[in-house]
């Protein structure tokens, strides 16, 4: 069976330093990986996905992730932080028969 | 484009009574799933539906059913409430085929039920 570990359920930053959201995967098979946001009392929206094209994935907003198949990791991150980033952060797993698999949450933070 | 709709977008309801949820998907779309979000079990998969046929089912109890319609607008029913079926309910589309799947689900705002 897939699943996804994130590694942190809390994640501060001040704004304009950089992000880092760290997940790890457990996939028998290679995977499709994906992060989503949410923002307070909104849907989820994608904000990128790994499907083998390429390890390095760049999504919207400026965010992008790396694909580490020696780590199992699939990390998210960004430059530098804004304050419309706060949010809550879903690192996702397909389980290829339209069932997504999702991980805890990292909620991130952001300071001015 | 119009994105999903899901309504109501909030609802209260008492223990025992049932309850039925809403979603439209994007135009075109025909694969339709639930999801339920909780603060202690996170965000689950209930079921997908396409073309008005259940093709994949979370681990729910009976209680959880849904249906599709041929336009594929979807609803999802949950009878005998119980205080712990409170959550966000979110309806996520897709654009697959009859024999494909497809990753990419674009998800509504959802519904959230609150059970007394």
């Amino acid at each position: 069976a897939q699943s996804v570990t994130q590694l942190d359920s809390h994640v501060s930053v001040s704004e304009g330093t950089p992000v880092l959201l760290r997940c790890n995967y457990s996939s028998s098979y290679s995977p499709s990986l994906f992060w989503y946001v949410q923002h307070p009392n909104k849907g989820l929206q994608l904000l990128l996905k790994y499907t083998s094209a390429a390890t390095l994935v760049k999504g919207i907003n400026g965010f992008e992730a790396e694909f580490k198949k020696s780590e199992t990791s699939f990390h998210l991150t960004k430059p530098s932080a804004h304050m419309s980033d706060a949010a809550e952060y879903f690192c996702v797993v397909s389980d290829g028969f339209q069932k997504l698999v999702f991980g805890t949450g990292t909620r991130l933070l952001v300071s001015p | 484009k119009a994105g999903v709709t899901q309504t109501p977008r909030y609802l209260i309801k008492t223990r025992g009574q049932q309850v039925t949820l809403s979603c439209s998907p994007i135009s075109g779309h025909r694969s339709v799933s639930w999801y339920q979000q909780t603060p202690g079990q996170g965000l689950q998969f209930l079921f997908e539906y396409f073309s008005e046929t259940q093709r994949n089912k979370g681990n729910f109890p009976g209680r959880f059913s849904g249906r599709q319609f041929s336009n594929s607008r979807s609803e999802m029913n949950v009878s005998t409430l119980e205080l712990g079926d409170s959550a966000l309910y979110l309806c996520a589309s897709s654009l697959v085929g009859a024999s494909s799947f497809s990753d990419e689900q674009f998800f509504g705002p959802g519904t959230r039920l609150t059970v007394l």
